[in-house]
């Protein structure tokens, strides 16, 4: 099937320094991917649809600045989280859509940032 | 936004009962999908329904979409530790057919 692979799995870094998240989609072009967040025992909560070649789409209240991405090409999508604070500890985890099987979207491994 | 409501949040069930979790929408779906998260671990994709009243099994997991295609649920018959985890359900929602999930249910099995 297909793979998606995420990058860092585990990652601590200092409040106030910016953090990159690589999501690639390994055997498939992927011109749209999404990035989702998800606390602990907690749904995955949408952030953004990532498209390739164009400005990624944030759901409300997800701050753009904050949480830039870059659909850099049609397997590679990245997520920054800039100026972190502790808040912004959790789960982020990326999709992307494989549509000739009726879009059925494949997760990569998720990477867990902390931020002390 | 729109979204899919799951119910119940949490199940807890002794191994060799049978488990089932729910999800609605307010509209028709064109598909729903269905994933299972183990602790620690990223979601997986189970299954997708599409047709109106479609049911698939998967072994001991029994899968329904409803008729009007707004409800779906999942059946886990005679359950094992290994059943253990939390299911969403997720379905193209929103402007760009987004997937939203639904809350989950967590599912703990007492051997």
């Amino acid at each position: 099937g297909a793979v998606v692979s995420q990058h860092p799995s585990w990652v601590i870094c200092k409040s106030g320094t910016s953090v990159k998240i690589e999501c690639r989609s390994l055997d498939f072009q992927a011109t749209t991917m999404f990035w989702y967040r998800q606390f602990p025992k907690q749904s995955l909560m949408l952030m953004a649809t990532s498209n390739e070649g164009s400005k990624a789409t944030y759901e409300q209240g997800v701050e753009k600045d904050k949480f830039l991405i870059n659909h850099a090409s049609l397997t590679l999508s990245t997520l920054t989280v800039t100026s972190a604070h502790p808040e912004d500890s959790s789960f982020y985890i990326c999709s992307a859509g494989r549509r000739q099987q009726g879009n059925t979207i494949y997760f990569g491994e998720g990477s867990w940032l902390t931020v002390v | 936004g729109q979204q899919v409501m799951q119910i119940p949040q949490y199940q807890h069930v002794q191994e060799g009962e049978d488990f089932t979790t729910y999800c609605n929408s307010s509209t028709t779906l064109s598909n729903i999908q269905w994933y299972k998260q183990r602790p620690g671990g990223h979601p997986v994709f189970l299954i997708q329904l599409v047709k109106s009243g479609e049911v698939k099994k998967q072994k001991r997991l029994t899968f329904q979409f409803g008729e009007a295609k707004k409800n779906s649920s999942l059946h886990i018959t005679a359950t094992q530790t290994t059943d253990v985890g939390t299911y969403f359900c997720a379905a193209p929602l929103g402007d760009n057919n987004d997937m939203r999930f639904g809350a989950g249910t967590r599912l703990t099995v007492k051997p």
